[in-house]
C-alpha cells in the first residue's frame, strides 16, 4: 500500500486560502488520492477525491502533479470551523474499500 | 437526512467485562465498515462487511474482538474481557457500494474507556 506523508501541523489566518500539502511517492497508476478531515469529537468526513485531474467541490480543491508523487488540498477560505486533522489517503480498490489513515495534519486556523 | 449513528457514545468497562457497540449505517448502504482510533492517532481499520457478509476482518487486533452484521444493516462490534489496551474510539462507517469513488460516511464513535 501506497503511504503518504504529510506535515503534522499547520496554522492558517482566517480567510486565507489554506494549502495541504501530501507526499505519495509510491502511489501506483490505478491509486486515488483521498482526502478526509476530522474535526475534534466527530468521526472523519470526506472532503475530495482524485486519480490524476485536478478537482474542485464546494468544499475544496485538490491538485495533483503531473508525476502524481504528490498533491495539495487547499481551502480557498479557510473559517474558524476548518480547525480539524487532514488525512491525505492513497486508495486502492483492491483494499476491498479499506481507507488506510495516517498521522494528518492538523490545520489550525486563527482570527 | 440521517447519518450514521452508533450507540453508546460513552462507555466506560472494568478490564475482564464485555462489551457491545453498536452501529446504524445510512440506510441503503451495502458496505459497513469498523475502525478503531487511539488516542492522538489515526483510525486504523478493524473490519468490513458487505451486506450481511463478513469480507475482511484482518484488522481485528484478538479473538477477542468479534463484529456481526445479521441483516446486512446494523452491526455490533463485540469485545470479549475487555483489556484497558482497548480503550480507544470506536468509529463506524458506511457507503453505498464497494469498489468505487463512493465516500465513507462516518459516525460520532463510540468511546470506550477500560478501567
Amino acid at each position: 500500500d501506497a503511504k503518504t506523508t504529510q506535515p503534522t501541523s499547520m496554522d492558517c489566518a482566517e480567510g486565507r486560502a489554506a494549502n495541504l500539502p501530501c507526499n505519495h511517492s509510491t502511489i501506483s497508476g490505478n491509486e486515488y488520492v483521498y482526502w478526509y478531515r476530522q474535526i475534534h469529537s466527530q468521526g472523519p468526513q470526506y472532503i475530495i477525491h482524485g486519480l490524476k485531474n485536478n478537482e474542485t467541490n464546494e468544499m475544496a480543491s485538490l491538485i495533483i502533479t503531473e508525476d502524481r508523487k504528490s498533491s495539495t488540498l487547499i481551502l480557498p477560505h479557510a473559517t474558524l470551523r476548518d480547525t480539524a486533522v487532514y488525512y491525505c489517503i492513497v486508495y486502492n480498490y483492491n483494499q476491498g474499500g479499506k481507507l488506510i489513515f495516517g498521522q494528518g495534519t492538523e490545520l489550525s486556523v486563527k482570527p | 437526512g440521517a447519518g450514521v449513528s452508533q450507540s453508546p457514545r460513552y462507555k466506560v468497562a472494568k478490564r475482564g467485562q464485555d462489551v457491545a457497540l453498536r452501529c446504524d449505517p445510512i440506510s441503503g448502504h451495502v458496505s459497513l465498515f469498523w475502525y478503531q482510533q487511539a488516542l492522538g492517532q489515526g483510525p486504523e481499520f478493524l473490519t468490513y462487511f458487505q451486506n450481511e457478509a463478513q469480507l475482511d476482518k484482518s484488522g481485528l487486533p484478538s479473538d477477542r474482538f468479534f463484529a456481526e452484521r445479521p441483516e446486512g444493516s446494523v452491526s455490533t462490534l463485540k469485545i470479549q474481557r475487555t483489556q484497558q489496551e482497548d480503550s480507544a474510539v470506536y468509529l463506524c462507517a458506511s457507503s453505498l457500494r464497494l469498489g468505487d469513488s463512493y465516500e465513507q460516511y462516518f459516525g460520532p464513535g463510540t468511546r470506550l474507556t477500560v478501567t
